[in-house]
């Protein structure tokens, strides 16, 4: 099994819809990350937790929200899908040193 | 200005030679810096972190990191086709743990 993984791996969904896309991990990291990647873009950070108390912003949260339901588990919520919310969404698990991120495999959402 | 800024290539490499990847970064307060290596359509997948001044080397990679530059490079020597990807430079502030990630260069190594 995966040490970090996302559901579902594909999505399309219309426009205006809720839709949570979640995260869980066996690594036993208390950081947990959720990152949109756009083509040419790069990933940019879209909110970030280190511990189920501790939720914060990041640079492009505006249209989503999270949930830190245990430490293992951290799930993004679009509450009104929009088509510019098209992207492919990683979660990132780290351990809070310098060794960077672990990723889940992905999803990839479109909103039509 | 992005914090962290690659050329998004793509960088074309014969296969056998060396591939040099090149990125800057604004935030003087970024201390440690990562090289992802990224297939099309799947995760990222960490190649090497540096975080001192210098070369750093792991088997056909190695990382220069000039912090006076502010400048990351990654070097990858007999490059093969399986090497073509999307390299990802990302930096770390020493505040935060959070990863900031620039564009991504696209590499094709051609047999």
């Amino acid at each position: 099994d995966a040490d970090v993984t996302q559901t579902p791996r594909n999505r399309i969904t219309k426009t205006g819809k809720r839709i949570m896309l979640e995260c869980s991990q066996t690594k036993g990291h208390d950081r947990m990350y959720w990152y949109r990647q756009d083509p040419g873009l790069g990933l940019r950070l879209i909110y970030y937790s280190f511990d189920v108390k501790d939720i914060n912003k990041g640079e492009i949260s505006d249209g989503y929200s999270v949930s830190r339901q245990a430490q293992a588990k951290f799930s993004l919520s679009l509450e009104s899908a929009i088509p510019n919310q098209t992207a492919l969404y990683f979660c990132a698990t780290s351990e809070g040193t310098e060794r960077g991120y672990t990723f889940g495999s992905g999803t990839r959402l479109t909103v039509v | 200005q992005k914090e962290v800024e690659q050329n998004s290539g793509p960088l074309s490499v014969p296969e056998g030679a060396i591939a040099s990847l090149n990125c800057t970064y604004s935030d003087r307060g970024s201390q440690s810096f990562f090289w992802y290596r990224q297939y099309s359509g799947k995760s990222p997948e960490l190649i090497m972190f540096i975080y001192s001044n210098g070369d750093k080397e792991d088997g056909r990679f190695t990382a220069q990191l000039n912090k006076a530059s502010q400048y990351v490079s990654l070097l990858i020597r007999d490059s093969q086709p399986s090497d073509s990807a999307t390299y990802l430079c990302a930096g770390l502030k020493a505040a935060g743990n959070k990863l900031t990630f620039g564009g991504g260069t696209r590499v094709l190594v051609k047999p």
